[in-house]
């Protein structure tokens, strides 16, 4: 059963602690993206990978963090320097091109008091 | 910068054709046009994509106008289960292919 795991759905933390999201594809695909939505709002790009051990910032990379040792796993770390890191995370993953679609997770659901 | 243009909202009947439309005028040659939904509380799901001829899968069917600076999404009979929102994305044939998302059209469908 192909697809794109992640885990928790739901997580809450205190202010101040990082906090890691997981993200497991067994697709086979070269690429993963991480997504932030907060409410009424689009997806915006945090971090993108298109190979193991190499991995790109998107457009509000800044108090994140993110690995990829594996092709399977990209998991993303929420810091303490994170301003506003209460938000809704979305994974995805695809093949490279143009010409392919992105597969999202089921999304993980942050709060932080 | 999503370089799409959508609207904000629209509403149709259930079992109605719906037509989503969507504007790209600064499109180039290579540029893809992809649909994506999201329903409420989760990820967003692949609908369909093009480059220049119309395409029809089983959810839908995407119509690129001839100079390919718009777009429309069509739903031929929507259903309460097509009530989300749907965003129009550009991707462009640079070898990255984050897909930058607008605020997207929110579908209502009545019964």
């Amino acid at each position: 059963d192909g697809g794109i795991t992640q885990s928790p759905k739901y997580l809450f933390r205190k202010e101040g602690q990082n906090v890691t999201l997981s993200c497991e594809q067994n697709l086979n695909h070269d690429a993963m993206y991480w997504y932030r939505q907060d409410p009424g709002q689009g997806l915006r790009l945090i971090y993108y990978s298109q190979i193991v051990n190499d991995f790109q910032k998107g457009d509000i990379a800044e108090g994140y963090s993110v690995s990829r040792e594996k092709k399977e796993s990209f998991p993303l770390t929420v810091t303490s320097a994170q301003k506003n890191p209460t938000a809704f995370y979305l994974c995805a993953s695809s093949m490279i091109g143009n010409s392919y679609e992105q597969y999202f997770g089921p999304g993980t659901r942050l709060t932080v008091t | 910068d999503a370089k799409t243009t959508q609207p904000n909202s629209m509403e149709s009947n259930e079992e109605e054709p719906v037509h989503l439309p969507c504007n790209h005028s600064t499109i180039s040659g290579t540029d893809y046009i992809h649909w994506y939904r999201q329903l409420p509380s989760q990820g967003p799901e692949y609908v369909i994509h093009g480059l220049t001829s119309n395409v029809n899968n089983r959810m839908a069917s995407l119509a690129i106008a001839e100079d390919r600076k718009s777009s429309t999404l069509i739903l031929h009979r929507a259903t309460l289960r097509d009530a989300a929102v749907y965003y129009c994305i550009r991707l462009t044939n640079s070898g990255n292919t984050p897909l930058v998302f607008g605020k997207g059209t929110r579908l209502s469908v009545i019964a």
